[in-house]
């Protein structure tokens, strides 16, 4: 089955940029998501379709493919932006979908 | 404003049956699809079960395939989630999220937890 991986912790400082990585299998040939999610909340779309942002959500967020991995870039890194962060994307040969394993982002 | 509001959570013993529900509103449900993505204590998202618009056309993960069903009610626009033969590891929070063109998920409720323990 496929499978995304995604590094368990990325730290940065303050006004830094953070850059999030999810691999996968030719996963530039798949349509990729991303996802913030809070404690105690709900998980927010933030990019869909590898670099596409919902209304609302802050042009330093930014999505990147290449063969196998997707990127999720934040710029200008505030205190607000630690949370969980997971990459998503339907298996089109199995028709199910599949979310990495999430990576909690430190704010330092 | 779209609105996703899951309820029917709550303690079950091993083995028994659960019937979350999802109730929508600000959207036209009838024309959305909608999946069910659950998340164990501390853990990361599993996605469990997608549902088209005409309620027809339904996937499961093989974790829950044959155990879970995934159904809707259009007429109330009510999504969801009939939980058979439940096991400990069932134990979640489970949400509702609406499905958009391309895969991704673009609006989820808050989530019900179920504790599947005897």
């Amino acid at each position: 089955s496929y499978v995304l991986t995604q590094p368990p912790s990325v730290s940065v400082a303050p006004g830094e940029t953070a850059s999030i990585t999810c691999e996968g299998n030719n996963i530039g040939r798949k349509s990729v998501h991303w996802y913030q999610q809070k404690p105690g909340q709900a998980p927010v779309l933030i990019i869909y379709n590898d670099d596409d942002r919902p209304s609302g959500i802050p042009e330093r967020f930014s999505g990147s493919r290449s063969a196998n991995t997707a990127t999720l870039t934040i710029s200008r890194v505030e205190a607000a932006d630690e949370a969980d962060f997971y990459c998503h994307l339907r298996d089109t040969s199995s028709d199910r979908h599949i979310f990495g394993g999430g990576t909690k982002l430190t704010v330092l | 404003q779209v609105r996703l509001v899951e309820s029917g959570g709550g303690v079950v013993q091993p083995g028994r049956s659960l019937r979350l529900s999802c109730a929508a509103s600000g959207f036209t449900f009838s024309t959305s699809t909608m999946a069910w993505v659950r998340q164990a204590p501390g853990k990361g998202l599993e996605w469990m079960s997608l549902i088209f618009y005409d309620g027809d056309n339904k996937n499961y993960a093989d974790s829950v395939k044959g155990r879970f069903s995934v159904f809707r009610d259009n007429s109330k626009d009510i999504l969801y989630l009939l939980m058979n033969s439940l096991r400990r590891e069932d134990t979640a929070v489970y949400y509702c999220a609406r499905g958009r063109g391309g895969g991704s998920f673009d609006y989820w409720g808050q989530g019900t937890l179920v504790t599947v323990s005897s």
